[in-house]
């Protein structure tokens, strides 16, 4: 069946303004986790659904990163008045609900805010 | 906090040898431990877990160890093949509900024909 998927898989735009990264997790996923991996650095992670709330939001860097989900599937990461430090690539995983389920990446986004 | 650090960040070796990475947390509360290759340009996939009621578990050639008392795990690949060569990541969570990930910063593992 069809993996997580994630679009754009590349996102090119200039500081200050706003982009929107999506995710679709795998069907039947009701859990979903958003992770940011800096140029040669581990994944760190921002922000967990359960359907479609957010009980974890801890890893948020600053209130200008928000993400929502509806449907309990597609999930959208939104970060506002991007700058230089926010480039990265940005990680989507989905699993199974409840304790212990293997995560199944997304390709990931790359941004690069000039 | 939970905290995961791992060791080497770099490792080389040549076809056929071992390699070893090994990671260390700080949260006694942890009990899951994941394993996650990615090669260049591609996105991370589970290769092997444990859990904390495990010492070692064994898949073919790689295998994980846990040391719950010194909070330390690591990860053997034994006859190694240039198609091992990858990043490594290491990562740390506590089940109760969900799953959050901390993760190492990566090894980045070349295997040398």
């Amino acid at each position: 069946g069809a993996g997580v998927s994630q679009s754009p898989s590349n996102k090119v735009t200039e500081k200050g303004k706003d982009v929107e990264l999506r995710c679709d997790p795998i069907s039947g996923h009701t859990a979903l986790y958003w992770y940011r991996q800096s140029l040669g650095q581990g994944l760190e992670f921002l922000i967990y659904f359960q359907g479609n709330s957010a009980p974890d939001k801890s890893g948020l860097p600053s209130d200008r990163f928000s993400a929502e989900r509806t449907g309990g599937s597609v999930s959208t990461l939104t970060i506002q008045r991007t700058q230089q430090e926010d480039s990265a690539v940005y990680l989507c995983a989905s699993s199974f609900p409840q304790g212990v389920n293997e995560q199944f990446f997304g390709p990931g986004t790359r941004l690069t805010v000039l | 906090g939970e905290n995961v650090e791992q060791h080497p960040s770099t490792l080389s070796v040549q076809e056929g040898d071992s390699a070893v990475i090994k990671c260390t947390y700080s949260d006694s509360a942890s009990n899951y431990f994941p394993w996650y290759k990615q090669e260049l340009g591609k996105r991370p996939q589970l290769i092997i877990d444990i859990r904390s009621n495990v010492g070692e578990k064994k898949d073919q050639r790689i295998a994980v160890t846990l040391n719950k008392t010194a909070k330390h795990f690591s990860l053997h690949i034994t006859e190694t093949q240039p198609e091992d060569s990858a990043v490594y990541f290491c990562a740390a969570s506590q089940t109760g509900g969900y799953n959050k990930l901390i993760f190492g910063a990566g090894t980045r593992l070349a295997v040398h024909p």
